[in-house]
């Protein structure tokens, strides 16, 4: 079973700069060949697909709607992926999820974590 | 980019009733749908994937349908914990992936 655990909830200041953790474990599960995408939930609205990762060569992929203002990385070494932000603004409040998956459907989350920007 | 709209945006049925979400693609995804189940304060579920098989541990009331443009994701019959909010998403020649708008299904 394939386990994603995200840090927790964050509150920061317009202009700040962020780093959310995924930590994947489990057994039969490859952190090196899976991808790791990312998820973005809005307060009160849906699912945003944003970028995902191939942790195997760092190679990614960007949602024209997120590319330059995010970025994702991954560190193999410790089965652990990254979604940051150089420059918070107030609407990048949201919850972020991520996911662990071989095909184009998302069949592994993370518990979510709630970033919150507010000054 | 290929946009998803699902139909009715709320649906208000009784438990035990048979219900239908719709999912309608604005071109041909073949079969690379896929439905996910979101209850409040948790994350998203993956219900279905190829457009009609379901998940690991998913009951056998849930069933998908559809192919192309045209896709629908049908509970026999609600069950108390069946109340959330749907979402379809396709990955037909993925990257990007996107998801519909939801469906959210509550008690009438």
């Amino acid at each position: 079973e394939v386990q994603l655990v995200q840090s927790g909830a964050e509150v920061k200041k317009p202009g700040e700069s962020l780093r959310i953790s995924c930590k994947g474990s489990g057994s039969g599960y490859s952190f090196s060949t899976s991808w790791i995408s990312w998820v973005r939930q809005m307060p009160g609205k849906g699912l945003e697909w944003m970028a995902r990762i191939a942790p195997s060569d760092s190679y990614t992929y960007y949602s024209p709607s997120f590319q330059g203002h995010v970025t994702i990385s991954a560190d193999k070494s410790i089965t652990t992926a990254y979604l940051q932000w150089s420059s918070l603004k107030a609407s990048d409040t949201a919850m972020y999820y991520c996911c662990a998956h071989t095909s184009g459907y998302l069949v592994n989350w993370g518990q979510g974590t709630l970033v919150t920007v507010s000054s | 980019e290929i946009v998803l709209t699902q139909s009715p945006a709320t649906l208000s049925v009784s438990p035990g009733e048979r219900v239908t979400l719709s999912c309608r693609a604005s071109q041909s995804v073949s079969s690379h749908l896929a439905w996910y189940q979101q209850k409040p304060g948790q994350a998203p579920r993956l219900v279905i994937y190829g457009a009609s098989t379901r998940a690991t541990g998913i009951p056998a009331r849930f069933s998908g349908s559809g192919s192309g443009t045209e896709f629908a994701l049908t509970i026999s019959s609600l069950q108390s914990e069946d109340f959330a909010v749907y979402y379809c998403q396709h990955y037909n020649n993925w990257p990007p992936l996107t998801f519909g708008g939801g469906t959210k299904v509550e008690i009438k």
